[in-house]
């Protein structure tokens, strides 16, 4: 079956533009997380969606930043006004977690989406 | 909060092994390890959750130590195709929010 899709996959924005970012998850997965990757770091924790209800967003870094998941399937993230140090890759992941630990589960990675900001 | 990955990056010939470790200063609730080659999406390897486990497949394995603060993952008779960044997430409680340490790059040459 077709994995977690993520567009676009490739984004260059102007500092102060705002940019949208769409995940795709897998067919029935009920969990959804976004991270940031810097370049040579390991994906930082942005949000966490159980559903559409968003569980956790303690790791947004600003208030420019907003996600959601209105009918708790596809989720958008959402950037306003860009900074230069917005950029990096924003990988979603999605689990199914079938009601036990989330942490017991796979968590399903997207491709990514390199969002530039000049 | 975000564990700590030792080495940075290794360099090996192929059939030759090699230890990654993922250490934390509190006590963790599970451990994941993934792979990431450049350009691409982490891919999940293994989870571990309980102090004094062990688990693999193939010839990629991973322990978990009884303090539960320690996780390593061992490669063994390396191929080429092992060549990318490992990575854990580590989890501190069951608040479903991952940190994942900086990274081991490993190169597997010919």
């Amino acid at each position: 079956g077709a994995g977690v899709s993520q567009s676009p996959r490739y984004k260059v924005a102007k500092r102060g533009q705002d940019v949208a970012l769409r995940c795709d998850p897998i067919s029935g997965h009920v969990s959804l997380f976004w991270y940031q990757q810097a370049l040579g770091q390991g994906p930082e924790f942005l949000t966490y969606f159980q559903n559409e209800a968003q569980l956790d967003k303690s790791g947004l870094p600003s208030d420019r930043f907003f996600a959601e998941r209105p009918e708790g399937s596809v989720s958008t993230l959402k950037i306003q006004r860009t900074q230069q140090e917005d950029s990096a890759v924003y990988l979603c992941a999605s689990s199914y977690s079938s009601g036990i630990a989330v942490s017991q589960e796979t968590q399903y990675f997207g491709p990514g989406t390199r969002l530039l900001v000049l | 909060q975000q564990p700590v990955q030792s080495p940075q990056a290794v360099i090996l010939r192929e059939g030759e092994d090699a230890v990654i470790n993922c250490s934390s200063s509190k006590a963790l609730y599970s451990v994941h390890w993934y792979r990431q080659k450049h350009g691409e999406a982490p891919v999940f390897l293994m989870i571990l959750l309980k102090g004094g486990e062990q688990k693999g497949h193939d010839k990629i394995s991973a322990s978990f130590n009884e303090k539960k603060q320690q996780s390593s993952l061992y490669l063994t008779a390396s191929q080429l195709s092992y060549s990318g960044t490992y990575f854990c997430g580590t989890e501190e409680h069951n608040f479903n929010k991952f940190y994942f340490g900086s990274g081991t790059k490993l190169n597997v040459k010919p």
